[in-house]
């Protein structure tokens, strides 16, 4: 299947921080891309859907002015958590899609705000 | 998107059939059954997914009943690297809606033994 990768798989921040998470497809154009949020135990939950130069699309009950999304290019969107806290910590995972094909996902990013 | 019920957990000896099951009984007549897996720690990783017919690839065979209210997922001879929670989802094809999200519930936990 087609790849996508995260970066970094792991990050240690302190509280007040802001922190950037990249997520790349590298071998497909993706005009459309999610990001999801993992709490232990619980599943996957949409944060919000980017498509490729607009605005995102956020779920509710998430703060698109804590967690920015960025969808400049085809190949690169990034998601910036900003003002950590240590109940932002958690799994952060992207998935990719290119048009009608199906999504992919990330290896995710484990975020730990101290 | 219609919901799914999936037992929690499930059992299987190493090298054996591991039979999946989910119900899905209010879905509609233009969505597909989707299954996907997560390896602890990973990001979700796409197995398989059909419309009405039955459908087979490398990984596993989904057999979905003539009704379409319920599917299995099968995994011919379960490897130790297969434990994993399968999550089985229920949506509408990226071909007729241009994108459409993921729902996960909370998936079946699968644990294979040798």
């Amino acid at each position: 299947g087609a790849v996508v990768s995260q970066h970094p798989s792991r990050v240690i921040c302190k509280s007040g921080t802001s922190v950037k998470i990249e997520c790349r497809s590298l071998d497909f154009q993706a005009t459309t891309m999610f990001w999801y949020r993992q709490f232990p135990k619980q599943s996957l939950m949409l944060m919000a859907t980017s498509n490729e130069g607009s605005k995102a699309t956020y779920e509710q009950g998430v703060e698109k002015d804590k967690f920015l999304i960025n969808h400049a290019s085809l190949t690169l969107s990034t998601l910036t958590v900003t003002s950590a806290h240590p109940e932002d910590s958690s799994f952060y995972i992207c998935s990719a899609q290119a048009g009608s094909t199906e999504a992919f996902f990330g290896q995710g990013t484990r975020l730990t705000v101290v | 998107d219609a919901k799914t019920t999936q037992p929690p957990s499930m059992d299987c000896a190493e090298g054996r059939a591991a039979n999946l099951p989910c119900n899905h009984s209010t879905i509609s007549g233009n969505e597909y059954v989707y299954w996907y897996r997560q390896i602890h720690s990973q990001g979700p990783q796409y197995i398989i997914h059909g419309l009405k017919n039955n459908e087979t690839n490398e990984m596993a065979s989904l057999i979905i009943t003539e009704d379409r209210k319920s599917s299995t997922l099968i995994l011919p001879h379960a490897t130790l690297r297969d434990t994993a929670v399968y999550y089985c989802i229920v949506r509408l094809s990226p071909m007729n809606s241009g994108y459409s999200t993921l729902t996960f519930g909370k998936g079946t936990m699968l644990l294979v033994s040798p």
